[in-house]
């Protein structure tokens, strides 16, 4: 069936530095999500993208969908303590808007 | 509108019970979805609803789950004769016809001991 491959799994930065993760799937997505999920609680939506191309910002966060519709990224600059976390890509495989959802990437800053 | 509300937060039971969990969608949203999450994994879909009707059902909802909205608002979400493989986040979500984007509560989690 359809995948999300979302890399990296897991990531140790210092307080400050810029993030960047990425979701490839090998069918076209005609939506891109990226998700924010804290322990205990539901994802929280950060970002939607709509259009091949597109270059979306919410604050520090910026993400991409990419040309070929295959591929979505999510950067993250000068990060906080508060961006730890684990971040999800999905996207709406049919009009039903069933969302397939990557394998998150684990953000873990150090003090 | 405080956004999707879910209840319990927490629900521990022993196996064989029935369980059910309620969820409250943002008022204006027609769609509702379940997805079941377990540890280090994204959400799965269950099933979804526009309005009353139930139009999708993942083949992971057994005939020991059931969901109903009986008056396109509120949704129910019942496990009948819980198993220790039931054990996971239950994640409620509504959205409009026409967005991408989800609102998810903040879950269920249910453990079965």
């Amino acid at each position: 069936g359809q995948q999300l491959n979302q890399s990296p799994q897991s990531m140790f930065i210092q307080e400050g530095e810029d993030v960047s993760m990425n979701c490839t799937s090998s069918s076209i997505f005609n939506t891109w999500l990226w998700y924010k999920q804290d322990p205990g609680e539901g994802p929280v939506l950060l970002i939607a993208l709509y259009k091949a191309g597109e270059l979306t910002s919410n604050g520090r966060l910026t993400a991409q969908f990419g040309i070929t519709r295959k591929d979505s990224f999510l950067n993250i600059s000068a990060s906080i303590p508060s961006d730890v976390g684990i971040y999800f890509c999905a996207g709406p495989m049919d009009s039903n808007y069933q969302l397939i959802w990557g394998a998150g990437t684990k953000l873990i800053i150090k003090p | 509108d405080t956004g999707v509300s879910q209840d319990p937060r927490h629900k521990i039971t022993k196996r064989g019970q029935n369980v059910t969990f309620r969820c409250d969608p943002i008022s204006e949203h027609n769609r509702l979805y379940w997805y079941r999450q377990t540890l280090g994994q994204g959400p799965e879909f269950l099933t979804y609803f526009q309005n009353e009707a139930q139009l999708e059902k993942s083949r992971l909802l057994s005939d020991r789950f059931s969901a109903e909205r009986p008056k396109g608002s509120f949704s129910t979400l019942e496990i009948q004769r819980t198993e220790q493989g039931d054990s996971a986040m239950y994640l409620c979500a509504s959205s409009l016809v026409s967005h991408g984007g989800y609102t998810f509560g903040s879950g269920t989690r249910l453990t079965v001991v």
